[in-house]
């Protein structure tokens, strides 16, 4: 069955600390992303990649980077937690055919003190 | 400007009682998903569509990409139908969605 696994599903970081956010798909995509939503809003895309070992950045890169080291594996990486990248953070895949929905993990709810 | 304009931004409907939410795009879109966002805060995929209408169960979806809107209707609400709605459009052939800010549907007894 299709799948978007996020890991951790939640998690407490400290300001300035590193986080690093994990996402697997078996669904055999080329694309993925990585979205953040904050409270009472809607999705905004901070990094995606078409293929293995590539990234580029989306609507809202900074203080974020991405890193694909596999077709299966996204991960996205607060070098420097900050207060405000407190959020619901969720990842995505989707194939290169685009005539299918993009499917989306469970999110994980990050909270920086 | 926002690219997807979403409304209403909430809505409260009764039970057995129907209603449409709408996104206007501000550019031309190539696909719109729907999603409701459950109280676990999942997001489930509803509709995807590239053109046309989509019907399942209580809920039908038109996307109108000429015109730059799509429409979710629901009808003969129900309380498990409460959450938020999300409308996200496609933009280009790498599948980045923007997101609309959400309708949030509340259904009463």
């Amino acid at each position: 069955e299709a799948a978007v696994t996020q890991s951790p599903r939640s998690k407490v970081a400290v300001t300035g600390g590193k986080v690093t956010l994990s996402c697997h798909q078996t669904n055999n995509h080329d694309y993925m992303y990585w979205y953040r939503q904050d409270t009472g809003h809607g999705l905004r895309l901070i990094h995606y990649s078409y293929v293995a070992d590539s990234t580029e950045k989306g609507d809202i890169p900074d203080g974020y980077k991405a890193s694909r080291p596999s077709q299966e594996n996204f991960s996205l990486i607060l070098e420097l937690a900050s207060l405000s990248q407190t959020a619901v953070y969720f990842c995505a895949s989707s194939p290169h055919n685009n005539n299918q929905a993009p499917l989306f993990g469970e999110g994980t709810r990050l909270s920086v003190l | 400007g926002d690219q997807v304009e979403q409304s209403p931004s909430a809505l409260s409907l009764h039970e057995g009682t129907g209603s449409a939410l709408r996104c206007n795009f501000t550019t031309t879109m190539r696909a719109v998903q729907w999603f409701q966002q459950n109280s676990r805060g999942s997001l489930i995929n509803l509709f995807y569509l590239a053109s046309g209408t989509k019907e399942n169960g209580r809920l039908k979806s038109t996307f109108n990409s000429k015109e730059s809107y799509s429409t979710l209707h629901i009808r003969d609400a129900q309380l498990e139908d409460s959450g938020t709605y999300f409308c996200a459009a496609e933009r280009g052939s790498n599948a980045k969605l923007t997101f609309g800010k959400g309708t949030k549907l509340s259904v009463k007894s």
